[in-house]
């Protein structure tokens, strides 16, 4: 039982390129979020979902893109990368009145 | 709007030294409370919910209780390795599953 993972844990990019994280997560739950954490801001809900092939915007979408083909996958794109994106990003796995279970998180930067 | 107010921001203890950590919240009806252990460079680690007023849980040192207003960590006699960042999140009842959190308490336990 692996709980929440995610691919990749460190990334560079430049400004302008285009990546994709992936969060897996093997605990059979139905909602899935991504959060980024910056120093001073706490965590700040990217997008979430609450099934296989739903997705709903969070606090901070912009400039993001997500997709829930599978019910165990959760995925993180950014099409345009911009300095201000870096960021660590987080994966997390919850169910109903559920605690969430968090990824060991990407870090990423943007040139 | 619902929010999570989390004091002090940071906590210095020798260790031994018992203190308590607070999380003040507002919400229209409390679906759930939890919190949360997070070590720097990794993703935050679930400890406890909590659903009601007078509801209390214990793991180790770490107690948590909770009221109408607000829940307090207590650690009792704590240990360097309980060096850690810890995050407060509510539910809110109705709606989606969606918490929202703190921006956390750092505590720095001294040997």
């Amino acid at each position: 039982n692996a709980g929440v993972t995610q691919t990749p844990k460190f990334r560079v990019l430049k400004t302008g390129q285009s990546m994709t994280l992936l969060c897996a997560q093997d605990m059979n739950h139905e909602y899935m979020y991504w959060y980024r954490q910056d120093p001073g801001m706490g965590l700040r809900l990217i997008h979430y979902s609450v099934g296989e092939g739903t997705t709903a915007k969070g606090e901070v979408p912009d400039g993001y893109n997500v997709s829930r083909l599978k019910k165990q996958n959760f995925l993180l794109g950014l099409e345009s990368a911009a300095p201000s994106q870096t960021s660590v990003y987080f994966c997390a796995s919850g169910g109903t009145q559920r605690a969430q279970y968090f990824g060991p998180g990407t870090r990423l930067t943007v040139t | 709007e619902d929010q999570v107010t989390q004091s002090p921001e940071a906590l210095r203890l020798q260790e031994g030294e018992s203190s308590s950590l607070n999380c003040s919240y507002t919400v229209s009806g409390l679906r759930g409370l939890f919190w949360y252990r997070q070590d720097p460079g990794k993703g935050p680690e679930f400890l406890f919910t909590l659903y009601s007023a007078g509801e209390e849980k214990e793991k180790e040192r770490l107690k948590a209780t909770l009221t109408k207003k607000e829940s307090f960590l207590h650690i009792t006699a704590p240990k360097p390795e309980d060096s850690a960042t810890y995050l407060c999140a509510v539910q809110a009842a109705g709606g989606s599953y969606i918490p929202t959190f703190g921006r956390g308490t750092s505590l720095i336990v001294h040997p």
